[in-house]
C-alpha cells in the first residue's frame, strides 16, 4: 500500500469555527509533513513530524496546530483562521526524516480548504 | 523562500514532441529532485538526482545535473497528452537534507 489519504478533500469554514485535517499512512514511514500550497505557487513546508516528534515548523501561526497521535497519523487543528489561509493543505510521508535514502516524499491528493 | 527557479514557467507542445524543462538553484544542494502536480491533486515523485551525478534516467525522463552552473533540466522525450501537468524542481540542503520547491512549471502536451 503506498498511499497517504487525507480527509476531506474538501472543507469550508467560518472564521470562528475549529475543525481537523486528517492524514494517514500505512507504508511505515516514519517522517511524516504537512505542506501548504495556494494557487499556482509551490508547497511551502508548514511542519515536519519524525518518530512522532515535531522536527520543523517553519514559524507557522499559532491557529494552526499540528498533531501526531502515532506513526501512521498526522492531524492538522484549525482554529480561528483567515480568508488568506484557503489553500490545498497536502501531507506526505517519507521512510526518514527528508529520507536521504531514496529522498522520495509520498503526497495524499490534498485537503482543499476554503475559510469564509 | 524558494532555492529552484524553473524555466520557462509555461510549455506547449505537439504529442510525440521532446519537453525540456531547466531548474536554476542558488545554494549547494544534497540532492535535486522532480515532482509532477496534475492540476489539484497531490505531487507525484519522478526522479531524484544526488549532487555527485550528472545524468539519471527513468523510462521517458532524463535529469541531468551542473552543479558549477547550479542547474538541472529534466527531459521528457515523446511527450503524451497525459504528461499535461505542472512540474516542480525541489532541491534538499542543509545537514537535514530539507525539500524546498520552486515555482513550477505549466507543461500542456496537445493531442
Amino acid at each position: 500500500d503506498t498511499e497517504v489519504t487525507q480527509t476531506p478533500k474538501h472543507l469550508v469554514m467560518g472564521m470562528t469555527n475549529k475543525k481537523s485535517l486528517k492524514c494517514e499512512q500505512h507504508m511505515g514511514h516514519r517522517a511524516m509533513y504537512w505542506y501548504k500550497q495556494k494557487a499556482k505557487k509551490p508547497p511551502e513546508l508548514m511542519f515536519v513530524y519524525s518518530y512522532e516528534k515535531l522536527s520543523i515548523n517553519e514559524s507557522v501561526p499559532s491557529r494552526f496546530s499540528p498533531e501526531c497521535p502515532n506513526s501512521s497519523l498526522l492531524n492538522l487543528h484549525l482554529h480561528a483562521l483567515q480568508p488568506e489561509d484557503s489553500a490545498l493543505y497536502l501531507c506526505a510521508s517519507s521512510q526518514g526524516f527528508f529520507d536521504r535514502g531514496t529522498g522520495e516524499l509520498f503526497f495524499g491528493e490534498g485537503s482543499r480548504l476554503t475559510v469564509l | 523562500s524558494q532555492q529552484g527557479e524553473e524555466d520557462p514557467q509555461a510549455l506547449s507542445i505537439q504529442e510525440g514532441e521532446n519537453a525540456t524543462m531547466n531548474c536554476s538553484y542558488k545554494t549547494s544542494i544534497n540532492n535535486l529532485q522532480w515532482y509532477r502536480q496534475n492540476s489539484g491533486r497531490g505531487l507525484v515523485h519522478l526522479i531524484l538526482i544526488r549532487s555527485n551525478e550528472r545524468e539519471k534516467h527513468s523510462g521517458r525522463l532524463r535529469v541531468t545535473l551542473d552543479t558549477s552552473k547550479k542547474s538541472s533540466s529534466l527531459l521528457i522525450t515523446a511527450s503524451r497528452a497525459a504528461d499535461t501537468a505542472s512540474y516542480f524542481c525541489a532541491t534538499a540542503t542543509g545537514a537535514n537534507s530539507k525539500l524546498t520547491f520552486g515555482k513550477g512549471i505549466t507543461l500542456s502536451v496537445r493531442p
